[in-house]
């Protein structure tokens, strides 16, 4: 089956901390991968995707195949990386399935 | 440009009720999509269109229909609100990979 795994519901880190968001996948061709995360009154936007190999934010995420995993790092949380975090993997027709999400608060 | 407009923000509906939730967008996407999300729950893809005159199911289709008529539009229809659709509603839109959100739509069956 195609799923995504955010087992974090909440993470609360203190600024200056590194921060790693976990997501693991279940699936069975090649995947495609992303973070979306959505801001207090913004609206849900993509954060990065693993095919770019890009740093957006200070954030990277590296895909694990072994590991079935594509967590999300900064080494130094900022207070306005506080969100909800969304993985996300791609199938047929450019559809997401999600993970559940995770609220991350950076304490100051 | 407005990027991808949702209407109504919030919504009360009666059990048994009909309304359509609609959704815009002004990028010239021919990929849109509806999404439920429930409470602590990650979104789920309801329909989705590759374009005008072809829509298709996601996961949770039941209970709900579309349409594309026009690249820009894409409404998303309840014909007999039950209380299991009480969500938030995200419609999103395209052109490749990166997908763009409108703001959603609060929904609530009483």
């Amino acid at each position: 089956a195609q799923r995504v795994t955010q087992p974090e519901k909440l993470l609360s880190v203190f600024k200056g901390a590194p921060v790693e968001l976990k997501c693991n996948y279940s699936y069975s061709g090649s995947p495609e991968l992303f973070w979306y995360v959505q801001y207090s009154r913004q609206r849900l936007q993509l954060l990065l995707r693993h095919i770019s190999r890009e740093s957006i934010k200070g954030f990277t995420a590296d895909l694990n195949k072994g590991e079935t995993s594509f967590h999300l790092k900064k080494p130094f949380a900022q207070e306005e990386d506080s969100a909800m975090y969304y993985c996300a993997l791609q199938r047929g027709n450019y559809q997401l399935i999600w993970g559940a999400g995770t609220k991350l608060i950076i304490k100051p | 440009n407005a990027g991808v407009t949702q209407t109504p923000k919030f919504r009360i509906l009666k059990i048994g009720q009909s309304m359509t939730l609609q959704c815009t967008q002004d990028m010239n996407h021919n990929y849109m999509y509806w999404y439920r999300q429930d409470p602590g729950m990650g979104l789920k893809l309801i329909y989705y269109s590759v374009g005008a005159g072809i829509t298709d199911k996601g996961e949770v289709p039941n209970g709900y229909n579309v349409s594309r008529s026009t690249t820009e539009d894409f409404p998303l229809r309840l014909e007999l609100a039950a209380p299991s659709q009480t969500s938030v509603y995200f419609c999103a839109s395209s052109y490749v990979t990166e997908q763009y959100f409108g703001p959603g739509t609060r929904l609530t069956v009483t």
